[in-house]
């Protein structure tokens, strides 16, 4: 089984500008999460998205968006994007199958964004 | 929130050596998972263990959760085995939100 894939794996953008990052789950996976790595503030959950619909979300301010399309791929948005957006965004899948003990998340290779 | 610490920082091992990575988290979890980070970023699933004791190869966990602790044990240390390894947890209300520690930089010489 395939796991999970991001693209692009890599981005330059300039202040101002805006991007999106796309994620295709592990087929069968409904729920799909983001996450922001950077040096000063490691690992934070941006949101996550089940059934097409925001479930969670993290503290990142609205430039921040996603979405979820009914086979479960998802895109995140940034918008008017500042230099501190310079990150690692990872993506993640689980099954979510309604069993809250056997959820592992699976990460896909990430999309390394710079902006200038 | 829930917070997550992991100790030591950095580890600095020769091969063959073995290692105890640790994971203290502030709360009752359903969900506790150890990743392995590699050089291009990815973060590859080690361990599923909200509780008890896993073992895979060289690796096992033991997840104490009355005590909200984990632990990592690398036996034999290889090159490869370096990288950034996380602890990353989810509160019982969090729905699918991990939240990570600090991660434990292991740098293994030959």
């Amino acid at each position: 089984k395939a796991g999970v894939t991001q693209t692009p794996r890599y981005l330059i953008k300039t202040r101002g500008q805006q991007v999106t990052l796309s994620c295709s789950p592990i087929s069968g996976h409904r729920s799909v999460s983001w996450y922001q790595q950077t040096p000063g503030q490691g690992l934070q959950f941006l949101f996550e998205y089940f059934s097409e619909t925001q479930r969670n979300k993290g503290n990142f301010p609205g430039r921040f968006s996603g979405r979820q399309f009914s086979n479960s791929r998802s895109e995140m948005n940034v918008s008017t994007l500042e230099l501190g957006d310079s990150a690692l965004y990872l993506c993640a899948s689980s099954l979510d199958s309604g069993l809250r003990f056997q959820e592992t998340q699976y990460f896909g290779p990430g999309t390394r964004l710079l902006v200038l | 929130g829930i917070q997550v610490e992991q100790s030591p920082p950095d580890l600095i091992l020769q091969e063959g050596a073995n290692s105890t990575l640790r994971c203290n988290f502030s709360d009752s979890v359903n969900n506790l998972q150890w990743f392995h980070q590699n050089p291009w970023g990815q973060l590859i699933n080690l361990f599923y263990i909200p509780s008890g004791t896993k073992q895979n190869g060289r690796l096992s966990a033991t997840t104490v959760a009355t005590e909200r602790y984990s632990l990592l044990y690398i036996s034999s240390s290889q090159t490869t085995d370096s990288g950034v390894y996380f602890c990353a947890v989810e509160g019982w209300n969090a729905g699918n939100m991990l939240t990570f520690g600090g991660g434990t930089r292991l740098m293994v010489k030959p």
